[in-house]
Order: C-alpha cells, then sequence, then structure tokens
C-alpha cells in the first residue's frame, strides 16, 4: 500500500487562528479524502479532494472553513480557518488507488487542539 | 437511524477465544464494506474487506457478510491481547467516500 506521511503530527494553536494540514503520499493515487475524528467519536468524512479542481464537500462542511487543495495526484492540503475550541480533533487523510482494489488507507494523522 | 450502527462495548474476551464483532447498515443498496483496526492514539488501519454474500478469510480474520440482512461481521480466531483495540465497520458510498460506525472496544484478557 501506499506510504503516506501528513504535517504537523499535532499541533496547539489559539482560536481565531488558522492551520494547513498536508498529505503527501509516496505514489500517485486516484482519490484522496479528509475525515475528521473528534475525542472519543468516529471517523467523519470532511471532503473529497479532487486533482485539479474545488473539492467535494460533505453536509456541515464548508470551503471557507475548509478550504481544500490538491494540485497533483500525491498531494494534498486541508486548511482549518478561523478555529474555535470545537475544531480540535485528529485530522486524517486517507487515499484511494483504483488498481489496488479500491481499498482505502489512512495517514496517521494530524491533532490538533485549539486553545 | 444510523447508517452505520456497532455495539460500543467493550466486548472482552479471554485470550485463544473467538471475538466477534458485528456491524448493521442502513442503506439496501451498499456494495462494500471494509473492517478497520484503530490502537488508542493511532490511525486506522485496513484489515479486510468484504463485498460478496458470505465468508471471507485471511488469516485469524473471517469478515462475513450478509445483504438480505444487512448485517457484516468479523470474527478475530484466537483472540490476542494485541487484538485488543477499537474495530470500526465501515460502508462504501457513491464517490468512494467511506460512511464509519462509531466502533467497538475489543480487550482481550490474558
Amino acid at each position: 500500500s501506499a506510504v503516506i506521511s501528513q504535517k504537523p503530527s499535532r499541533d496547539i494553536c489559539q482560536r481565531g487562528t488558522s492551520l494547513t494540514i498536508q498529505c503527501q503520499v509516496d505514489s500517485q493515487v486516484t482519490m484522496m479524502f479528509w475525515y475528521r475524528q473528534q475525542p472519543g467519536q468516529s471517523l467523519t468524512l470532511i471532503a473529497t479532494a479532487n486533482q485539479g479542481s474545488e473539492a467535494t464537500y460533505e453536509s456541515g462542511f464548508v470551503i471557507d472553513k475548509f478550504p481544500i487543495s490538491r494540485p497533483n495526484l500525491t498531494f494534498s492540503t486541508l486548511t482549518v480557518s478561523n478555529m474555535s475550541p470545537e475544531d480540535s480533533s485528529i485530522y486524517l487523510c486517507s487515499v484511494e488507488d483504483w488498481n489496488s482494489s479500491y481499498e482505502q488507507y489512512f495517514g496517521p494523522g494530524t491533532r490538533l487542539t485549539v486553545t | 437511524q444510523k447508517e452505520v450502527e456497532q455495539n460500543s462495548g467493550p466486548l472482552s474476551v479471554p485470550e485463544g477465544a473467538i471475538a466477534s464483532l458485528n456491524c448493521t447498515y442502513s442503506d439496501r443498496g451498499s456494495q462494500s464494506f471494509f473492517w478497520y483496526r484503530q490502537y488508542s492514539g493511532k490511525s486506522p488501519e485496513l484489515i479486510m474487506f468484504i463485498y460478496s454474500n458470505g465468508d471471507k478469510e485471511d488469516g485469524r480474520f473471517t469478515a462475513q457478510l450478509n445483504k438480505a440482512s444487512q448485517y457484516v461481521s468479523l470474527l478475530i480466531r484466537d483472540s490476542q491481547p494485541s487484538d485488543s483495540a477499537t474495530y470500526l465497520c465501515a460502508v462504501r458510498k457513491y464517490g468512494n467516500k467511506l460512511v464509519f460506525g462509531a466502533g467497538t472496544i475489543l480487550r482481550v484478557k490474558s
């Protein structure tokens, strides 16, 4: 499976600021996704990162709050904007390659704490 | 009704026993189903997926799917303390996105 890295691995940020999380894959992949896992909860999909076009957001998530870029087939960023303590979560990118039986793999995650 | 439901547990089994983890889903049109294992403080790790009715075996793990009952399960044979984790059931939806259940905590006691 693809090797996925995320930066930063964790951060503590002040409310009102923004943080950009990077997801890098060691090979080209078809699909990239961003998930959020709030404390003690399961995973919720934020959006599908589309290469060369605007991301597709799930209900309850908007581009102004979570802008996403995907400039190529190995890299994506998620920005958490104007942060509040409610944004404290683990943010995970996942990738799927249609050449690999549609299996979806997760990066190590970014643990964000907003104070 | 949640799209994917799991018993939160914890499910406690003795070492060497079979652990049975269950999941139900609401969308009858769902086609493929995934089991992930998540250790505390780590990201989810794919165990296996299944898309045909019946059983699929991989080592100590067996996934079982019954589309008529909208039910998918994961059996772990010869459970080990290292299997203690949260097990997440996920259903693939349109656009290849996954919808996750809340997860079942498994504790294997030595």
